[in-house]
C-alpha cells in the first residue's frame, strides 16, 4: 500500500529534550515536506527537499532541523524543543513537481512542557 | 511570494444543502490551485486540484471547485452535502515559477460541519 509513515504519533517532551520525527515514504518520491498545523493558522511549511541531500526551508524553520539521505526518509529534528513547538506536525511527499498529488502523512502530536 | 485568504473560518449547514467554502489566493505569477479535505484525526486528503485548462474542476466525493482568474478565486462547491463531509477543508495555491514550483502555500482552513 503506497503511504507516508511518521513515527511517534503522539509524543510528550520536556523543553530542551532532543527529539526526532521520524517520516518514510515508499512510492519513490523525490520531494518530501514539512508542516505544522496550529489552530487558526492552517498548514505552514517547515523545511522542504527536492531530492536526497536538496533540502531548503519553509515558511517557519527555526527551531527546526531535517536531512535527507535516503529518498525514502525525511526526519524533522527539534535539537532543543520549546513550548511553542508544541504542533501537530505532517510529512508529505510527492512526485517530482506540485503537478502531482501531496500524500499526507497521519500527523504526530507533539507536546513539548 | 503567494499567500491564500479562505473566507469562512467555519459552515455550518444542514444534510442535503447546498454549500459553497471561498478561497482567494494572490501571486504574481500564474498558479495551480488545490483542496484538501482532513476528516477528523486524519491527515490530509486530496480532493481535487486546477493545473490548467478547464475552469471547472470536479474532485471526489461530489465536490467540484471552479477557477477564476480575474476574481484570483477558486471556490469549492457540493450541491448536496452529506454527515460525513464534516470536516475541515484547505485551499492551496502552489505558483507556477520554474524552479520554485515546491512552495505549497495553505490558507488557515474552513470547518464545515453538516448538521442532521
Amino acid at each position: 500500500e503506497a503511504q507516508v509513515t511518521q513515527n511517534p504519533r503522539y509524543l510528550i517532551t520536556v523543553t530542551g529534550k532532543k527529539l526526532t520525527v521520524t517520516c518514510s515514504q515508499n512510492m519513490n518520491h523525490e520531494y518530501m515536506s514539512w508542516y505544522r498545523q496550529d489552530p487558526g493558522l492552517g498548514l505552514r511549511q517547515i523545511y522542504y527537499s527536492m531530492n536526497v541531500e536538496v533540502t531548503d526551508k519553509g515558511d517557519v524553520p527555526e527551531g527546526y532541523k531535517v536531512s535527507r539521505k535516503e529518498k525514502r526518509n525525511f526526519p524533522l529534528i527539534l535539537e532543543s524543543p520549546s513550548p511553542n513547538q508544541t504542533s501537530l506536525y505532517f510529512c508529505a511527499s510527492s512526485a517530482r513537481t506540485f503537478y502531482n498529488e501531496q500524500f499526507f502523512g497521519p500527523g504526530t502530536r507533539l507536546t513539548v512542557l | 511570494a503567494q499567500s491564500v485568504t479562505q473566507l469562512d473560518s467555519q459552515v455550518p449547514v444542514f444534510e442535503e444543502a447546498p454549500v459553497e467554502l471561498r478561497c482567494n489566493y494572490s501571486s504574481s505569477v500564474s498558479v495551480y490551485l488545490f483542496w484538501y479535505v482532513q476528516y477528523p484525526n486524519q491527515g490530509l486528503q486530496l480532493l481535487l486540484k486546477y493545473l490548467s485548462g478547464s475552469t471547472l474542476v470536479k474532485g471526489i466525493n461530489g465536490f467540484e471547485a471552479e477557477f477564476n482568474k480575474s476574481q484570483t478565486s477558486f471556490h469549492l462547491r457540493k450541491p448536496s452535502v452529506h454527515i460525513s463531509d464534516t470536516a475541515e477543508y484547505f485551499c492551496a495555491v502552489s505558483a507556477n515559477s520554474g524552479g520554485s514550483n515546491y512552495k505549497l502555500t495553505f490558507g488557515k482552513g474552513t470547518l464545515l460541519t453538516v448538521n442532521p
